[in-house]
């Protein structure tokens, strides 16, 4: 039972939008910086979103993030079948001393 | 460029110990907090525990509290994690990853798998 709750998966077709939720608590999403990270199959996590809504250098703007309150969305525009991942939520969670959570993880599938 | 760069991967016997390095380059491995995170097979991310490699000073997840030791040797900017009393549950691929300013994981080790199994 992960402490973040992401849907298990999520589906949309090339060129499309789609978001994914990650929903928390006031001692996690509600008072910490949010991650997200994308998994490719049989690679490490990368960093793709920091601080809620900031992007590394070299990740494309069609990723954004967003927070409110105790719940983030990760955005992906113009969907590529190079997409198709898990995307990982992160954040700290102060009441479980735990520096770092994760949510479950979403499967992005793209059709 | 920053890279961090894992050993190798381990099979053992439940009861044992391994201990899994992870060697940092591209930057002043003293300044950032190194993280370590596992991945059971189709499962999702799981915090272990940070070591500061500047102090030593460690933070580890309670459920792993009395199996896990993390250490640093600066001279070769090698940061290890050692888990103790494995199980078969316990294998998993074991990922070393930077703290950023945000505290997010800005790098990741390629990971190391650890099979454990009689």
């Amino acid at each position: 039972q992960s402490v973040l709750t992401q849907p298990p998966s999520v589906s949309a077709a090339p060129g499309q939008k789609v978001t994914i939720s990650c929903s928390g608590s006031s001692s996690n999403i509600g008072n910490s910086y949010v991650s997200w990270y994308q998994q490719l199959p049989g690679t490490a996590p990368k960093l793709l979103i920091y601080d809620n809504n900031k992007r590394p250098s070299g990740i494309p703007d069609r990723f954004s993030g967003s927070k409110s309150g105790t719940s983030a969305t990760l955005g992906i525009t113009g969907l590529q079948t190079g997409d198709e991942a898990v995307y990982y939520c992160g954040t700290r969670d102060s009441s479980l001393s735990a520096l770092w959570v994760f949510g479950g993880g979403t499967k992005l599938t793209v059709l | 460029q920053v890279q961090l760069v894992q050993s190798g991967a381990e099979v053992k016997k439940p009861g044992a110990s391994v201990k899994v390095s992870c060697k940092a380059s591209g930057y002043t491995v003293t300044a950032y907090y190194i993280h370590w995170v596992r991945q059971a097979p189709g499962q999702g991310l799981e915090w272990m525990g940070r070591i500061s490699p500047n102090s030593g000073g460690t933070n580890y997840a309670q459920q792993f509290q009395g199996r896990v030791t993390m250490t640093r040797d600066t001279s070769i900017s090698t940061i290890y994690m050692e888990f103790s009393s494995l199980r078969s549950d316990d294998t998993a691929v074991y990922y070393c990853a930077r703290e950023g300013q945000w505290l997010e994981g800005d790098y990741w080790g390629q990971g190391t798998l650890v099979t454990v199994s009689s």
